[in-house]
Formats: C-alpha cells, sequence, structure tokens
C-alpha cells in the first residue's frame, strides 16, 4: 500500500522559499496512472489544491499560486517536492502531500506545519 | 471557478443519530464530488468518490448521493468515531479542483 510523508522546515522567513520533500513508499511513482500532488490547509481552516505533477514532469497548478510555485519530482529517489517563494505570513498552514488519480486524493500524508516568521 | 459550499458549518448530534451534510456547487458539476472525512490532527481520509461510491473498507453507514449542483453526505447512525470534520470535493474542472469550506461533526 502506497504511503507519503512530508519532510522539510518547520520555520521559514517572510520573503524566502519554503521547500519541502514527499516520499512515497509502498509503490513507484514511476508507474503511472497516478499524479501527485500538494494540498494546503491553513490553521482551522478549509483545504487548498496546490498542484501536481506526473512521473514524466508535466505539473499543473492553482492559478492563485501558479506564480509563486514549482513542483518537481525525482524518480531516482521516489520523491516529489513542493517550492513556494516569496512566503508571507499568509502561507503559514500545514502542508499535505497525496497521490491522486486526477479526480480524488488518496491516500494522503500525514501533513507537515509551515511557519512563516521571523 | 467553480466554489463549493457546505451547510451546515458544525452540527452535534447524538450517537445512534442520522446526520446529513450538504454540499453545492455553483454550477453542475454532473457527479464530479467527493467526500472526505478529517479527523482533528489528522489528514483527511477519502470516504465517497463520484458522489456516491463508497471508498474500499469505509464503513457502510456512510453514503452519498445528487448530481449536478446538490449532494447529501448521510451516516446513518452517528458512532462515536464519526467525531471528525467532513468536505467535498469537485472535480468537473480538472486540473483545478476546489473543496467546500467544511462541516464540523460534534457528539452531543
Amino acid at each position: 500500500q502506497v504511503q507519503l510523508q512530508e519532510s522539510g522546515p518547520g520555520l521559514v522567513k517572510p520573503s524566502q522559499t519554503l521547500s519541502l520533500t514527499c516520499t512515497v513508499s509502498g509503490g513507484s511513482i514511476s508507474s503511472g496512472g497516478y499524479y501527485w500532488s500538494w494540498i494546503r490547509q491553513h490553521p482551522g481552516k478549509g483545504l487548498e489544491w496546490i498542484g501536481y505533477i506526473y512521473y514524466s514532469g508535466s505539473t499543473y497548478y492553482n492559478p492563485s499560486l501558479k506564480s509563486r510555485v514549482t513542483i518537481s519530482v525525482d524518480t531516482s529517489k521516489n520523491q516529489f517536492s513542493l517550492k513556494l517563494s516569496s512566503v508571507t505570513a499568509a502561507d503559514t498552514a500545514v502542508y499535505y502531500c497525496a497521490s491522486t488519480s486526477g479526480n480524488w486524493f488518496d491516500p494522503w500524508g500525514q501533513g507537515t506545519l509551515v511557519t512563516v516568521s521571523s | 471557478d467553480i466554489q463549493m459550499t457546505q451547510s451546515p458549518s458544525s452540527l452535534s448530534a447524538s450517537v445512534g443519530d442520522r446526520v446529513t451534510i450538504t454540499c453545492q456547487a455553483s454550477q453542475d458539476i454532473s457527479n464530479y464530488l467527493n467526500w472526505y472525512q478529517q479527523k482533528p490532527g489528522k489528514a483527511p481520509k477519502l470516504l465517497i468518490y463520484d458522489a456516491s461510491n463508497l471508498e474500499t473498507g469505509v464503513p457502510s453507514r456512510f453514503s452519498g448521493s445528487g448530481s449536478g449542483t446538490d449532494f447529501t453526505f448521510t451516516i446513518s447512525s452517528l458512532q462515536p468515531e464519526d467525531i471528525a470534520t467532513y468536505y467535498c470535493q469537485q472535480y468537473d474542472n480538472l486540473p483545478m479542483v476546489t473543496f467546500g469550506p467544511g462541516t464540523k461533526v460534534d457528539i452531543k
């Protein structure tokens, strides 16, 4: 069964770049048929889709974040990554990685809280 | 963009009660709707896909229905372990997907 685990700094300074990695186990990112996603949840709030990547490198981003987001994949490490540039306090959130068929998200990683503060 | 609304935003019910949550889309999304359960401090979990299909391993007390713009999620007999926030999610205009604001379910 596929499992996902987020990793990365829990504290990022304003104007800097947030960088997170999701490690996939129990299955290969390169096996195809699935997209690898990032979703965030502001404290006490709802869920916001950030974007996803296919193993080939094709990416799709939420238009509201597109100018600041880069998602990449490293098939050799079975990982995919998120970079969000020019962060502000409004980017403080729990960041989840998830697998998607394109229609629904399943499974999800446990999530990692990233706080933007000086 | 397709906007999703949910009602109520929160509810309290007794163990054994039937609980119903509604989700409304700002435009016709056919049956392109999923439901998730998020327990406190945990990641969301897929319960229902394509509006009415129960994910493998999910108890049968959970069900979903609807199409077009109006959808319903039901817990037929509320259990203590069902305390969570429930979200709907549409995927009519891929790759963009949007989630509803959530409905928090508590035990009375």
